[in-house]
């Protein structure tokens, strides 16, 4: 029930293109749902987020959609660039509980 | 912007010695966590803080493992005993009231 499941394990898409990073949950209790962005050798670091009040948050090229009674969110990124390629973790917890972390999704994006 | 840091960078130990691991969460925060990442691997839940005592642990985080917060400012993880499988990226974080959490850059431990 604590568990975060992202897909998928790898994407490859051209610049330009959509990236599109999805995540189910279980816990009904989580209320707030981050996603991280990782270069090698660094930490992860915040993105976006969102709360389940919202359906849908938008960041410059980078939205987060959320569907409550699905329970699942996801992360979309516009006009993908070479930059943004990195590994995307999604999260979940709720306040002051430990984040729990999908399995992460490698992205890479083709000049 | 406030960040939260960690020392070493990069800490090399033989199998069966000790290492600890030190972290500066970000001032005002309440909640502190560790985290590992085994290379190529998800981030793993090890253990989170609050109010000076640890307020959940995973199964990761067994008798091996210990943490303290000794002055107020410093957050440090302890391994006893290391063993080749502990070898990782050992991440800190704190969080906020509003929820956010800041990771630190990351210590990377490999036993020999």
């Amino acid at each position: 029930q604590q568990q975060v499941k992202q897909s998928p394990q790898s994407l490859i898409v051209q610049k330009g293109g959509i990236s599109i990073i999805n995540c189910a949950y279980e816990n009904t209790a989580f209320d707030y749902f981050p996603w991280y962005q990782q270069f090698p050798g660094k930490g992860p670091a915040l993105l976006i987020a969102i709360r389940p009040d919202v359906s849908e948050k938008k960041e410059g090229r980078f939205t987060i959609s959320f569907n409550k009674s699905a329970k699942q969110f996801s992360l979309h990124i516009m006009d993908s660039q070479p930059g943004d390629s990195a590994t995307y973790f999604c999260a979940a917890n709720n306040q002051g509980g430990k984040l729990i972390f999908g399995q992460g999704t490698e992205l890479s994006v083709k000049p | 912007e406030p960040e939260v840091t960690q020392t070493p960078s990069h800490q090399v130990t033989q199998m069966g010695q000790e290492v600890i691991l030190r972290c500066v969460p970000i001032s005002n925060h309440l909640y502190f966590y560790w985290y590992r990442q085994i290379l190529g691997q998800k981030v793993e839940f090890l253990v989170s803080f609050y109010n000076n005592e640890i307020s959940e642990k995973s199964e990761i985080f067994d008798d091996q493992f210990s943490v303290e917060r000794p002055d107020g400012s410093n957050f440090t993880l302890k391994i006893r005993s290391t063993k080749l499988e502990d070898s990782a990226m050992y991440f800190c974080a704190s969080l906020g009231l509003a929820g956010v959490g800041y990771f630190g850059p990351g210590t990377r431990l490999t036993v020999t």
